[in-house]
This record gives C-alpha cells, sequence and structure tokens, in this order.
C-alpha cells in the first residue's frame, strides 16, 4: 500500500507567481489536511477535507490561499501570488473514515517551497 | 484553543544511555489525543507514540514510553537505549476529540532536536 504521495518535492517560485501543491492520500482513506512548517518552526494545521468538502479551514490565510479535494484526482493546495513569507515545507497528511482509528494520521514527505 | 509547549530546545545525549523529552499543553477539552511525531533529517514525519487522554496506562512502543500526567497536562517521552537513528526533531502534538469519524487538525509543539552522540 503506498504511503502519501506529494508532488512536487521541491517547488522554487518567484513572487507572484502561482504555486500549486498536489497531495495523493494512502489508499481507502477519505480525509486530507494540510499542514505548513516554517524554518525552525513546528507544523501549523491549515485545513482539513474530505472528497468534495472543506471541512475545516480555521487555519487557511484569509487570502491567497485555496484548497480543494475533488472527487477524482489529488488534493490541490494553491497558493496566488506568491510572496517570501510563504517558503516553507507544506505537509500533507491523511487518514481512513474508520470511527476505531479516526485518529491516526499519515504523512507525506512534504513540498519544500521556495519564493525567490 | 489548544497550545502546546516543548521546552527543550535541543538535548544531547550518548549513545545507549535515556533521554525523557518533555511536553505541557493546555486545553479545555476532555476528550482527545496526544501524539509524539519524529522528523529525521529526510523532515519525514514519523508517528512514534499516541496516547487517548481517556485511558490511565501509560502507552508504551519497544524503546519509547510516555508519562501522561492528565491533571498536570504532561506528556513526556521516554526513550531507552538511545541510538544513533534517534538523532532527530521530535514533536509532541495535541487532536481534539471528534465524534463524526475522520479527525481533526493536530496542534504542534515547536519541536525538540535530539542528538545521540556515538
Amino acid at each position: 500500500n503506498a504511503g502519501v504521495m506529494q508532488n512536487p518535492r521541491h517547488l522554487v517560485r518567484r513572487r507572484g507567481q502561482e504555486a500549486r501543491l498536489r497531495c495523493s492520500p494512502m489508499k481507502g482513506h477519505s480525509h486530507v489536511y494540510w499542514y505548513r512548517q516554517l524554518p525552525e518552526e513546528g507544523l501549523k494545521f491549515m485545513v482539513y477535507l474530505q472528497k468534495e468538502n472543506i471541512i475545516d479551514e480555521s487555519g487557511m490565510p484569509k487570502e491567497r490561499f485555496s484548497a480543494e479535494f475533488p472527487k477524482e484526482g489529488p488534493s490541490i493546495l494553491r497558493i496566488q501570488q506568491v510572496v517570501r513569507g510563504d517558503s516553507a515545507a507544506y505537509f500533507c497528511a491523511s487518514s481512513p473514515f474508520d470511527r476505531d482509528l479516526f485518529y491516526e494520521q499519515y504523512f507525506g514527505p512534504g513540498t519544500r517551497l521556495t519564493v525567490t | 484553543a489548544q497550545t502546546v509547549t516543548q521546552s527543550q530546545p535541543e538535548m544531547s545525549v550518548q549513545e545507549a544511555e535515556t533521554v525523557t523529552l518533555s511536553c505541557t499543553y493546555d486545553t479545555s477539552e476532555n476528550n482527545y489525543y496526544l501524539f509524539w511525531y519524529k522528523q529525521p533529517p529526510s523532515r519525514q514525519m514519523i508517528l512514534v507514540i499516541r496516547q487517548e487522554a481517556y485511558k490511565q496506562q501509560n502507552a508504551t512502543e519497544n524503546r519509547f514510553s510516555v508519562n501522561f500526567q492528565k491533571a498536570a497536562k504532561s506528556f513526556s517521552l521516554k526513550i531507552s537505549d538511545s541510538q544513533l537513528g534517534d538523532t532527530a526533531m521530535y514533536f509532541c502534538a495535541f487532536m481534539k476529540g471528534s465524534s463524526g469519524g475522520g479527525a481533526d487538525g493536530l496542534t504542534f509543539g515547536k519541536g525538540t532536536h535530539l542528538i545521540i552522540q556515538p
């Protein structure tokens, strides 16, 4: 069973460009979470989605950031008009929809975004 | 809102020694879960151990064990017989319980950089 997959692993964007980060959850997982890790910091929760539905976006910046998890295909975290402060590692995690296992989140390897 | 505090930015011990990493948290929730994650230089987040708040017994996974003190809101990680491969960042994390299946977002501490010396 393949783990959580994220691509690209490294992404370089110039200020003002758009960044698209993709996450494919583990097989059978219907819930996806996005986290951001700034240098020398812990991970910060951004958004929690299930297929075609945003459950909790309380950690998402109000502007320029959006996330989706369509019925088919990977989850996408989109950052418009990137700024240097967006440089960070972005992690995706997934979990199953199972009352006995609902607390288990499995992490992907992360995407390191560098804004120049 | 929940907060997680790790007061040790960095720790260094000799191989085969025992080391304890501290973590405290603050919450008004009664139903929650606590985790320790390891992040080696590869940056992959690896779940080390988890504890359900409703369980009084401390969780144990091989060389890793926790000391969960619910009243004190303390959740320390003990690593016995430390190995060079244990060198990594260690993050303590909190998640409130959810009644609807799935899970909630994790709240992480800032991490402790653990170095195991040969």
